[in-house]
């Protein structure tokens, strides 16, 4: 299948300050990239949808300038987490399906630990 | 009321056994399905994906589709200890590439 590379895998920051997510589709273009939230023994919460070379669609509740999102390129997707604070600590997940992809692949999730 | 409920478990069986997972949902919109693996801290794997209605196998894995009762399942023959993990269902309709998932099955096979 399809491989998606998300990085770093762990994080630790401190309360204040910003951490930048990668999430790269390595075999395949992605026009649209997800971003998902996943508490523990909770299940994945869609963030945002993704799109190259537009804004991202935020799902209702996400504030759109804490969790910046950029999708510069066919291969490139950012998640940057901004002033965070320990509510936001969370594994964060990207996932990509491709063009006219109906699977989608995700990548091997972030752990974030503000403290 | 969530929109795909699975039963979190934890399901424990026995080395060797046929494991049966399953989830319902209400979105009668929703046309593609999923099953993903996942390990402790690491990112979903594709396990199985079907489209619509019906009965799809792939080795030890089955998964089945029944759109008239909003009912999906996922069968695992010969379960191995290996397949200790959380299973996911997800789903979504045609206009909306995002999934919907369920909250997941704690699965052990113990050895």
């Amino acid at each position: 299948g399809a491989v998606v590379s998300q990085h770093p895998s762990r994080v630790i920051c401190k309360s204040g300050t910003s951490v930048k997510i990668e999430c790269r589709s390595l075999d395949f273009q992605a026009t649209t990239m997800f971003w998902y939230r996943q508490f523990p023994k909770q299940s994945l919460m869609l963030m945002a949808t993704s799109n190259e070379g537009s804004k991202a669609t935020y799902e209702q509740g996400v504030e759109k300038d804490k969790f910046l999102i950029n999708h510069a390129s066919l291969t490139l997707s950012t998640l940057t987490v901004t002033s965070a604070h320990p509510e936001d600590s969370s594994f964060y997940i990207c996932s990509a399906g491709g063009t006219g992809a109906t699977e989608a692949f995700f990548g091997q999730g972030t752990r974030l630990t503000v403290v | 009321q969530k929109e795909v409920e699975q039963d979190p478990g934890p399901l424990s069986v026995p080395e060797g056994a046929i494991v049966s997972l399953n989830c319902t949902y209400s979105n009668s919109a929703f046309q593609y399905f999923m099953w993903y693996r996942q390990y402790s801290r690491k990112g979903p794997e594709l396990l199985m994906y079907t489209y619509s209605s019906g009965n799809k196998e792939d080795g030890r894995f089955t998964a089945q589709v029944d759109k008239s009762s909003k009912y999906i399942s996922l069968f695992i023959r010969d379960s191995q200890p290996s397949d200790s993990a959380t299973y996911l269902c997800a789903m979504r309709n045609t206009g909306r590439r995002a999934l919907t998932f369920g909250s997941g099955t704690r699965l052990q096979v113990q050895p």
